[in-house]
């Protein structure tokens, strides 16, 4: 069974533009998490996404943003990228409890 | 307030031996559940165990372990006949059953290096 895939695995991009991270959860599960992971820092939660629709949202700004596809597949959108938001970029997908991740997407803001 | 404390930045263990990594959680819900996970450096979180709030017994996988001690709010990752392999960030979380945020809450991690 496949994991949780996550593309791309690395991003370059400049100041001001914007990012697209995708997901693919693990089959049959419909809860997609959105997790930043600065360098020397925990994990923070960004987004959830379940059946479809956005039902929690953590303490970042409104240029955050996503969305889940009627398949259970999600997007992360970052507009007006800042050099701060270079980070590890995770995915996990559940169904009920456990939570699964990818391997993330590394994006760089030069 | 809710959280999850790992006052160990980092650890050595020798190879073969046993490491204990220390997690402590702060909330007032009754229900609420425990993760560990693992992150090499290529930066995968790994799902290693889970422990329920209401779960009688402490739980285990393979070589991993939890041990879970309910009145002191402490989940603690038992690593048994530690290998190379072994050698990772390793993060305890929590979520919070009742509340239903699908928020996972994490620590800041522990480095594990594990020496032949």
């Amino acid at each position: 069974e496949a994991g949780v895939t996550q593309s791309p695995t690395h991003l370059i991009k400049t100041r001001g533009q914007q990012a697209t991270l995708r997901c693919s959860p693990i089959s049959g599960h419909t809860s997609v998490y959105w997790y930043q992971q600065a360098l020397g820092l925990g994990l923070q939660f960004l987004l959830w996404y379940d059946e479809g629709e956005e039902r929690n949202r953590g303490n970042f700004p409104p240029r955050f943003s996503g969305r889940q596809f009627p398949n259970y597949s999600s997007e992360l959108n970052v507009n007006a990228l800042e050099l701060e938001d270079s980070a590890l970029y995770l995915c996990a997908s559940s169904l009920i409890l456990e939570a699964f991740f990818g391997q993330g997407t590394r994006l760089t803001v030069v | 307030a809710q959280k999850i404390t790992q006052t160990q930045p980092g650890m050595f263990v020798q190879e073969k031996e046993a490491v204990t990594l220390d997690c402590t959680y702060d909330t007032s819900d009754p229900s609420y559940g425990l993760f560990w996970y693992k992150q090499p450096s290529s930066g995968e979180m790994i799902f290693l165990i889970y422990q329920g709030s209401y779960d009688q017994q402490n739980a285990t996988e393979g070589r991993y372990s939890l041990n879970f001690q309910k009145a002191r709010k402490s989940a603690n990752l038992v690593i048994s006949a530690s290998q190379l392999g072994d050698s990772a960030m390793y993060f305890c979380a929590m979520i919070i059953g009742s509340s239903n945020t699908g928020k996972l809450i994490f620590g800041q991690g522990t480095t594990l290096q594990v020496k032949p």
